[in-house]
């Protein structure tokens, strides 16, 4: 199946920096998607993307599917505590299904007071 | 309540004993998804339904785990004789078509076994 490399793997900031993270694949997908999961709970979706090219925002999270459709970043401006969780991101192809859904590995935000 | 639904949230079993872990899916939602998360990691995946059927059941990791569901809504995950390395947070998440990758997740069931 496809693999998808998510980078960084953590990320230790301060309350008010700004974030990026991001994700690459070998393989080429129609949708890249962002979740975020809370302690303790399930994971939420945050952005949907459809289109190469396309830069969506919601609130203070902004993301973009990449041109080669093999990549995308998800940044979050003037990061706030409630910002702390574990963001996955998850390309999936046309083909739908479980193997056509593939989720990154995570990026685990903490913010230092 | 409109959410995905995930019973029971917390279940301590000893070693040997099986357990079922059920998944009630928004309605309407055609499919459903079982993940399994070890602590502080990545998600992954189990088994995938379509409707009542199972196309993919590639990610089950052995034979002591099987999953159902029926009437095209909940679903049972099922793990037998447990094993310590059982031990994680099993999600549920279930999406309208299965195409999208827009899937919503239940709360998980955190299992440890003893």
């Amino acid at each position: 199946g496809q693999q998808l490399n998510q980078s960084p793997q953590s990320m230790f900031i301060q309350e008010g920096e700004d974030v990026s993270m991001n994700c690459t694949s070998s393989s080429i997908f129609n949708t890249w998607l962002w979740y975020k999961q809370d302690p303790g709970e399930g994971p939420v979706l945050l952005i949907a993307l459809y289109k190469a090219g396309e830069l969506t925002s919601n609130g203070r999270l902004t993301a973009q599917f990449g041109i080669t459709r093999k990549d995308s970043f998800l940044n979050i401006s003037a990061s706030i505590p409630s910002d702390v969780g574990i963001y996955f991101c998850a390309g999936q192809l046309s083909g739908g299904g479980a193997d056509g859904l593939t989720f990154g590995k995570g990026t685990h935000l903490i913010i230092q007071p | 309540g409109a959410g995905v639904s995930q019973s029971p949230s917390n279940k301590v079993t000893e070693k040997g004993k099986d357990v079922e872990l059920r998944c009630d899916p928004i309605s309407g939602h055609t499919a459903l998804y079982w993940y399994r998360q070890s602590l502080g990691q990545g998600l992954e995946f189990l088994i995938y339904f379509q409707g009542n059927s199972a196309p993919d059941k590639s990610g089950l990791p052995s034979d002591r785990f099987s999953a159902e569901r029926t009437g095209g809504s909940v679903s049972t995950l099922t793990i037998q004789r447990t094993q310590q390395e059982d031990s994680a947070v099993y999600l549920c998440a279930s999406s309208f078509s299965g195409f999208t990758g827009e899937l919503f997740f239940g709360e998980g069931s955190r299992l440890t076994v003893l």
